[in-house]
């Protein structure tokens, strides 16, 4: 069964400091995995999208790793800031394209003073 | 437009009755998906159109729930005889033919009373 699993569910962090949210999948065959922000009342946003090859993306403060072996991601947040609070969520696409895609239930991340 | 726009930005109605909500996508985007965020749950999904193929439905949850997309663009996704397990924010996204990065709505947030 396709699943995308992450950890933890929630997380509240110190502005300032780092934090690691993992996503562990078991979609085949594999296209591609992205990570989405999601605010509040808000659509999701994409922050990173990694290849079968791609083993690290960064985009500003966010770093996506891959690990297409064991089938395991994470998405490392550096110097966290108030804005960062948010849903993260992993998200799967199974080559096809179209609707081939599994969510994760998403980390809620919270950073607080 | 700038973005994928989606009205009304929240629903509540009772029991039985019947909704519509609206998605317009990102100009030239062929590809649209209709999703479903239950609380605490990960994005479930509804419906998908692709230019003038027949939609990919196999998400749908019951037949009281209906989508259509006229003239390529605009889409609405119908709910009849609504139930309270109905209540959730109901995304929309659209991509460009063949891309893989998905562009989300705000979601329009339904509750059922």
């Amino acid at each position: 069964k396709n699943q995308v699993e992450q950890s933890p569910q929630s997380l509240i962090i110190l502005e300032g400091k780092n934090c690691t949210l993992q996503c562990n999948y078991t979609v085949s065959p594999f296209s591609n995995l992205r990570w989405y922000k999601q605010d509040t009342g808000r659509g999701p946003v994409s922050l990173t999208i990694m290849t079968f090859s791609e083993n690290t993306k960064s985009n500003g403060r966010y770093t996506a790793t891959l690990d297409a072996d064991t089938k395991q991601s994470s998405l490392h947040i550096t110097a966290s800031q108030l804005s960062d609070s948010a849903s993260y969520i992993c998200v799967v696409f199974r080559t096809g394209g179209g609707n081939k895609l599994t969510f994760g239930t998403g980390t809620q991340l919270k950073v607080e003073l | 437009g700038a973005g994928v726009s989606q009205s009304p930005s929240n629903k509540v109605t009772e029991k039985g009755k019947d909704v519509e909500l609206r998605c317009d996508p990102i100009s030239g985007h062929t590809a649209l998906y209709w999703y479903r965020q239950s609380l605490g749950q990960g994005l479930e999904f509804l419906i998908y159109f692709q230019g003038n193929s027949a939609p990919d439905k196999s998400g749908l949850p019951s037949d009281r729930f209906s989508a259509e997309r006229t003239g390529g663009s605009v889409s609405t996704l119908t709910i009849q005889r609504t139930q309270q397990e109905d209540s959730a924010v109901y995304l929309c996204a659209s991509s460009v033919p063949g891309g893989i990065e998905q562009f989300f709505g705000p979601g329009t947030r339904l509750t059922v009373l």
